[in-house]
């Protein structure tokens, strides 16, 4: 059973048009992470949260903002996406244990 | 900034062939994580090592943390279509507080049936 799951798996939007990406989970975990993957490349890390305490990645673009309003549930908003922006986009959580645990993650197409 | 390298960054293989991909770096780690991810999928955990020397083994991959534990490899026996997809090694540190995860910069590994 999956254990971190992002709605939609894929999400096709207009240049400029807002859209927001989801994640839940079942593992209670504190930690949890939002990626963003281009092509054969490593994810790269946009926010973290520890709990409600947000961390933003230095060089994570405004255009991304994220909300976490409970312990299940994560959201990435682009607010205004370019072209640039399309990739897949991972969610993932963290255990005690340290270990991540990703969702399939959002393949985004900007048009 | 920690680096994690790994390479090759791209290898293709006949099936039944073995190869190495090496995961290096400059620091040490706590630990280090092996993924695999297939096309349009998340990355999936294949092992964790945390003992400078540990050797682990899951089916017909080893996996080898350096006396060091500053670099890793992993090997595939006699390979598989299978075993297409990106592997990624992953270590863990401390950035202002919180655990931060650092990524290797990945493999692609084809094999070809």
């Amino acid at each position: 059973d999956a254990m971190v799951i992002q709605n939609p798996r894929y999400q096709v939007t207009q240049f400029g048009k807002p859209v927001t990406l989801s994640c839940s989970q079942t593992l209670n975990h504190n930690v949890m992470y939002w990626y963003q993957q281009k092509s054969s490349q490593a994810p790269k890390l946009l926010f973290h949260y520890y709990d409600k305490d947000f961390n933003n990645e230095a060089d994570t673009p405004d255009n991304f903002q994220s909300r976490r309003p409970n312990t299940s549930f994560c959201f990435l908003d682009i607010r205004s996406p370019g072209l640039g922006d399309a990739a897949m986009y991972l969610c993932a959580t963290r255990g005690r244990e340290g270990i991540q645990y990703f969702g399939a993650g959002t393949r985004l197409s900007v048009l | 900034t920690q680096l994690l390298e790994q390479s090759p960054q791209f290898l293709s293989i006949q099936e039944g062939e073995n190869l190495t991909v090496y995961c290096n770096s400059s620091s040490v780690f706590s630990s280090l994580q092996w993924y695999r991810q297939e096309p349009g999928e998340g990355p999936v955990l294949l092992v964790t090592v945390v003992t400078g020397g540990e050797v682990k083994k899951l089916k017909r991959l080893t996996f080898q943390f350096g006396d060091a534990r500053k670099d890793s490899s992993l090997h595939i026996t006699a390979a598989q279509p299978g075993d297409t997809g990106l592997y990624l090694c992953a270590a863990q540190s401390r950035a202002g507080g919180y655990q931060k995860v650092t990524f290797g910069t990945g493999t692609k590994l084809q094999v070809i049936p």
